[in-house]
């Protein structure tokens, strides 16, 4: 069974500071991985994507990717009070546009 | 363009009851995808589709619930008859086939009471 984690928090960060949001992955057949954002009452938003080892970076957010370690983490530098919400970390086994598997999310707190 | 419509938005209703959600998705996408959330599960896909047609329904959680897609620009998902463990905030969602990581592009959500 797939299974995505995540600690759900809250996580508070520091307006200003960097926030690290972590996930990891039972599925070694995942090759896709995304985090999404998702405001209270609202629904979820894609962030960014990442299937290849390594950092991507997308103005004041990186993704990494580990798939040995089975590890995604998401880096938001200079967190605004506007980051604050829940982040969902997805993965997909397919190569396209199957559906995802999802963690529950992990709620982060920017403090002004 | 217009994103992901979903309504109703808000549904009430008693147990025992039937309750149809829908959804249209943004024009060209040929994926479709049902999601539930709650707090204690989280997101949870239940049934995707591929123009028109259903893929994986392993994740409907009973023969209680069940989606169609009769043409590209509408679905349903159908409840019968509810229960009010059945109360949660359902997604739709859609994208359109191009790569390895295709942006599913969700809609407001129905949530969903049922007493």
């Amino acid at each position: 069974q797939k299974e995505v984690e995540q600690n759900s928090g809250p996580l508070s960060v520091p307006e200003g500071a960097i926030a690290s949001l972590n996930c990891t992955y039972s599925d070694r057949g995942s090759q896709s991985f995304f985090w999404y954002r998702q405001y209270s009452g609202k629904s979820p938003e894609l962030i960014m994507f990442i299937y290849s080892n390594g950092d991507k970076e997308d103005g004041r957010f990186t993704a990494q990717l580990n798939k040995a370690s089975q590890y995604v983490s998401l880096l938001i530098r200079d967190s605004q009070p506007s980051d604050s919400a829940t982040y969902l970390c997805a993965v997909n086994t397919g190569g396209g546009a199957d559906g995802l598997t999802f963690g529950k999310g992990t709620h982060l707190i920017i403090q002004p | 363009d217009a994103g992901v419509i979903q309504s109703p938005r808000h549904e009430v209703t008693e147990m025992g009851q039937e309750v149809t959600l829908r959804c249209k998705p943004i024009s060209g996408h040929d994926y479709l995808f049902w999601y539930r959330q709650t707090m204690m599960r989280g997101l949870e896909l239940l049934i995707y589709f591929n123009n028109n047609v259903p893929i994986d329904d392993s994740g409907m959680p009973e023969d209680r619930f069940s989606a169609k897609m009769p043409n590209a620009s509408f679905s349903t998902l159908k409840i019968q008859p509810s229960e009010p463990r059945d109360s949660a905030v359902y997604f739709c969602a859609s994208s359109v086939a191009g790569g390895r990581a295709d942006t599913q592009y969700f809609g407001p959500g129905t949530r969903l009471t049922v007493l």
